[in-house]
């Protein structure tokens, strides 16, 4: 295992249409996480998984974003209706989620353009 | 909701040299505070890390320490190497069950200067 990936490494989309993401976390690690860094800052929390349950979600995420895990292994984050705001860097982390082991492990990143 | 501050932005050192990133955080609760390397074009990278329990921590020339009562913890980095150039994050995260998330600084650009 090579650590996380994330598909697709680059996306370019117009404004207003629907765009999806994937991530594969490490094997066995119970913990699924999204972030989304701008140029220039850190990565802010989305939203994060353990398992298959959606745990917390940031007030940064709008109604226009939804993220699935559904089998507990790899995870979706869909934009729909895309603004430009949402040009950014998305992140997905994991980690192994058991008792007080907080590691998180990122995988390279989506780099999200809206024109 | 935690808060961490890094200084400084962007930092220049001579190849050879020392460098220290400085972040302090707001949460009493936090507990774990990790340090990140960024490339450009890559996602952060997990260097170091540090508990609330331990004062400090060393990896061959990296090394971070932790004032908890000062509520702050810096990163130093010794005979620093022009591969050591990128951005580097502090974070924090505090343990309060089911509440995980990581909060970063800002960020400091390191330049090595060959």
């Amino acid at each position: 295992d090579t650590g996380v990936s994330q598909n697709p490494r680059h996306k370019i989309t117009k404004r207003g249409q629907n765009v999806t993401f994937r991530c594969d976390p490490i094997s066995e690690h119970n913990r699924l996480y999204w972030y989304r860094q701008t140029l220039g800052q850190g990565p802010e929390f989305l939203t994060y998984f353990q398992n298959e349950a959606q745990l917390e979600k940031s007030r940064l995420l709008s109604d226009r974003f939804s993220a699935e895990r559904p089998k507990g292994s790899f995870s979706t984050l869909e934009i729909q209706r895309t603004e430009q705001g949402d040009s950014a860097m998305y992140l997905c982390a994991s980690s192994l989620g058991r008792d007080t082991t907080y590691e998180q492990y990122f995988g390279p990143g989506t780099r999200l353009t809206v024109t | 909701g935690e808060n961490v501050e890094q200084h400084p932005s962007t930092l220049s050192v001579q190849e050879g040299d020392s460098a220290v990133i400085k972040c302090t955080y707001s949460d009493s609760a936090s507990n774990y505070f990790p340090w990140y390397k960024q490339e450009l074009g890559k996602g952060p990278q997990l260097i170091i890390d540090i508990r609330s329990n331990v004062g400090e921590k060393k990896d061959q020339r990296i090394a971070v320490t932790l004032n908890k009562t000062a509520k702050h913890f810096s990163l130093h980095i010794t005979e620093t190497q022009p591969e050591d150039s990128a951005v580097y994050f502090c974070a924090a995260i505090s343990s309060n069950f089911g509440n995980e998330k990581l909060t970063f600084g800002t960020g400091t650009r390191l330049t090595i200067i060959p």
